[in-house]
């Protein structure tokens, strides 16, 4: 019964190559995120929607693509993967309406991207 | 615009020690702040948040911080450490219009000696 989960949990890739991670809540939360955790363990906002509708869209190349088939569902999906890719996805999910922000994330355990 | 600063990348202490993370913020409008744990290969765990209302907030596993506002301040205390406490931990500020977006302090690696 986890929370949020994502898949895979690991990913090995060449560079050029196309991939999605998934990612599911069951926590009935109306928001939800993406972000990237470097080598550092720095971690960065990429996306978040609300309702399935995007509001946070932070400088990020096209070749990542946020999709929201519903608002359980929050998919990544990312082209002509790039040694720099690699890194730590993290999904997430808060209740709350956006601009309101005092909720809590609660975080997927990650997928880790090698991109060689 | 909101920004957290985690004094000490690394921190050690021994077992039974008192344990403190240093977290310093920096946001226009009232902030929200959290403190989140992550242990090795997992993803982030909420250990508090302060909202409104008390500045002294107690967590999980006994851990507790307090905001305060003069200071620009939210350290993490835990007043003795065990060997489970060792983990990356990090900081966080939200605040009213901001959307949702969490922007996170580049982490604290507690390591606790026995």
């Amino acid at each position: 019964d986890t929370a949020v989960s994502q898949t895979p949990k690991y990913l090995v890739t060449q560079m050029g190559n196309d991939k999605s991670i998934k990612c599911e809540q069951n926590l009935g939360h109306d928001t939800m995120y993406w972000y990237k955790q470097d080598s550092k363990k720095f971690l960065k906002i990429m996306f978040s929607y609300n309702n399935k509708e995007l509001i946070i869209n932070e400088t990020v190349p096209n070749r990542f693509s946020p999709k929201s088939p519903d608002k359980a569902h929050l998919n990544l999906h990312i082209n002509s993967l790039e040694l720099g890719d690699s890194a730590v996805y993290f999904c997430a999910s808060s209740s709350g309406p956006a601009g309101r922000f005092n909720s809590p994330l609660h975080f997927g355990n990650g997928t880790r991207l090698t991109v060689t | 615009a909101q920004s957290v600063t985690q004094l000490g990348s690394h921190v050690s202490v021994s077992e039974g020690a008192l344990v403190l993370l240093r977290c310093n913020y920096s946001s226009s409008v009232p902030p929200y702040l959290f403190w989140y744990v992550q242990y090795p290969n997992q993803g982030l765990q909420l250990l508090l948040k302060y909202t409104t209302g008390a500045t002294l907030v107690k967590g999980i596993n006994g851990f507790e911080a307090e905001f305060k506002k003069s200071e620009t301040s939210f350290h993490l205390t835990k007043p003795s450490a065990h060997m489970s406490d060792a983990a990356e931990y990090f900081c966080a500020v939200s605040a009213w219009g901001s959307q949702g977006n969490l922007i996170f302090g580049k982490g604290t690696k507690l390591s606790v000696k026995p």
